[in-house]
């Protein structure tokens, strides 16, 4: 595609139900990253994905947060047993090769609202 | 409604006025750096970018300037247009362990007043 995308845009969930959030990334980029927004703050990161190493999962604020990247493309975020707190907006972000002048294009985001 | 911008560092100009949306990053061994726009209800975008061999780079109406003693990072943005309106982000680049993550800052969010 031409860009990163994300879905769903959306998603309004009930307090202790899993999401899964899902994140096609541009075609050919082996980096992937998540990052979390909460209103009003900077980009919290989440995880990072490179080609076939393992993923560097230290941003991960708790078990119940994983993402799996299948394939070396589609990444997929998984929260299990919501919180309040998880309200936010998720953005993936996906760039070339990991390495200075290789910028990271940014997805639109899916806006998480748990109630 | 609540805006993304109401609890950052807010900068209000005037249409055709200069801007400088400074911010300080953390690691003195981070080697790239992006400055990247974000509006309301969308991803952030890649505005101009600079690796840590230069302490300037222009682009088209953007400037950014790298001082690595301080590590201060400035984004100068002439002629500013309400089109730029937007909450401004600066990241940082290091890699560690086989990871190259950036790491923002907190943002600004700039107020253009026609």
């Amino acid at each position: 595609g031409a860009g990163v995308s994300q879905s769903p845009s959306n998603k309004v969930t009930e307090k202790g139900k899993d999401v899964e959030l899902r994140c096609d990334p541009i075609s050919g980029h082996t980096a992937l990253y998540w990052y979390r927004q909460s209103l009003g703050q900077g980009l919290e990161f989440l995880i990072y994905f490179q080609g076939n190493s393992a993923p560097d999962k230290s941003g991960l604020p708790s078990d119940r947060f994983s993402a799996e990247r299948t394939g070396g493309s589609v990444s997929t975020l998984t929260i299990q047993r919501t919180q309040q707190e998880d309200s936010a907006v998720y953005l993936c972000a996906s760039s070339l090769t990991p390495g200075p002048g290789t910028e990271a294009f940014f997805g639109q985001g899916t806006r998480l609202t748990v109630v | 409604g609540e805006s993304v911008g109401l609890h950052l560092p807010t900068l209000s100009v005037q249409e055709g006025d200069n801007s400088i949306i400074n911010c300080a990053y953390s690691n003195s061994a981070s080697d790239y750096f992006i400055w990247y726009k974000q509006e309301s209800g969308k991803g952030p975008q890649f505005i101009i970018d600079i690796r840590s061999n230069m302490d300037k780079r222009q682009g088209q109406r953007v400037t950014v300037l790298l001082n690595k003693t301080v590590k201060h990072l400035s984004l100068q943005i002439a002629a500013t247009q309400p089109g730029d309106s937007a909450v401004y982000f600066c990241a940082e680049f290091k890699g560690s362990g086989g990871s190259y993550i950036p790491t923002f800052g907190r943002g600004t969010s700039l107020i253009v007043h026609p």
